[in-house]
């Protein structure tokens, strides 16, 4: 059973450019969360996807910041017009039954975004 | 006041020492909670659930206390491998149940 998939591991995109992140869950998970993590900082929560809608984005910065979770194939995390305060590491997260005691969150290996 | 909050650290600490830290959380609506691990530029994984009446696994005890809302992770004989950041998690609260928050770490660092 393959864990959470991310990839790339490593992205670096010009200022302005559009970088796509992309997470397919562990099988048998239907909710995918994404976080942001600046270095030396802990995780903050963007948004939480169910297939085909999106749950809670207040954690999405309001302007080039997009998230889907389709039908079919990964959950995407877009960001437009990227600029040097983006560069992070992204972690996507799945887990089975959202909202049930001490559910945990499976971790994929994140995409470490570098704007240049 | 943040959400979740926890002492960056780091803690230096010799092997075979045993450390213990704290995590504060505010939202007393609050009812799952976790620790995880976080060795550095990795995905964080989860080390243990915090049970209301406190838990064990082998050398780490995690233990809740609601009435302060905040938990606790202790490490018993450290090894040098447990040298890592420790991220307290909680549950956002009953309306939010899916939704994490998680502290900024506490950064533990075991010296020969």
């Amino acid at each position: 059973n393959a864990g959470v998939m991310q990839n790339p591991r490593h992205l670096v995109r010009r200022r302005g450019q559009e970088a796509r992140l992309r997470c397919s869950p562990m099988k048998g998970h239907s909710h995918v969360y994404w976080y942001r993590q600046l270095p030396e900082e802990g995780l903050k929560f963007m948004v939480y996807l169910q297939k085909e809608n999106i749950i809670d984005e207040s954690g999405m910065p309001k302007e080039r910041f997009s998230a889907e979770f389709p039908k079919e194939g990964p959950s995407i995390l877009r960001i437009q017009q990227v600029v040097r305060g983006d560069s992070a590491a992204y972690f996507c997260a799945s887990s089975p039954i959202p909202g049930a005691n001490h559910t945990e969150a499976f971790f994929g290996q994140g995409t470490r975004l570098t704007v240049v | 006041r943040k959400e979740v909050e926890q002492d960056p650290g780091p803690f230096n600490v010799p092997e075979g020492a045993t450390v213990a830290f704290n995590c504060t959380y505010s939202n007393s609506a609050s009812q799952s909670f976790f620790w995880y691990r976080q060795d550095c530029r990795k995905e964080p994984k989860l080390l243990m659930s915090v049970y209301s009446s406190g838990n064990e696994d082998g050398r780490f005890t995690a233990q809740l206390n609601r009435a302060s809302q905040y938990i606790s992770l202790l490490i018993r004989d450290s090894k040098l491998s447990d040298s890592a950041t420790y991220l307290c998690v909680v549950n956002k609260g009953r309306t939010s149940n899916y939704q994490l928050i998680w502290g900024a770490g506490t950064k533990l660092i075991i010296k020969p």
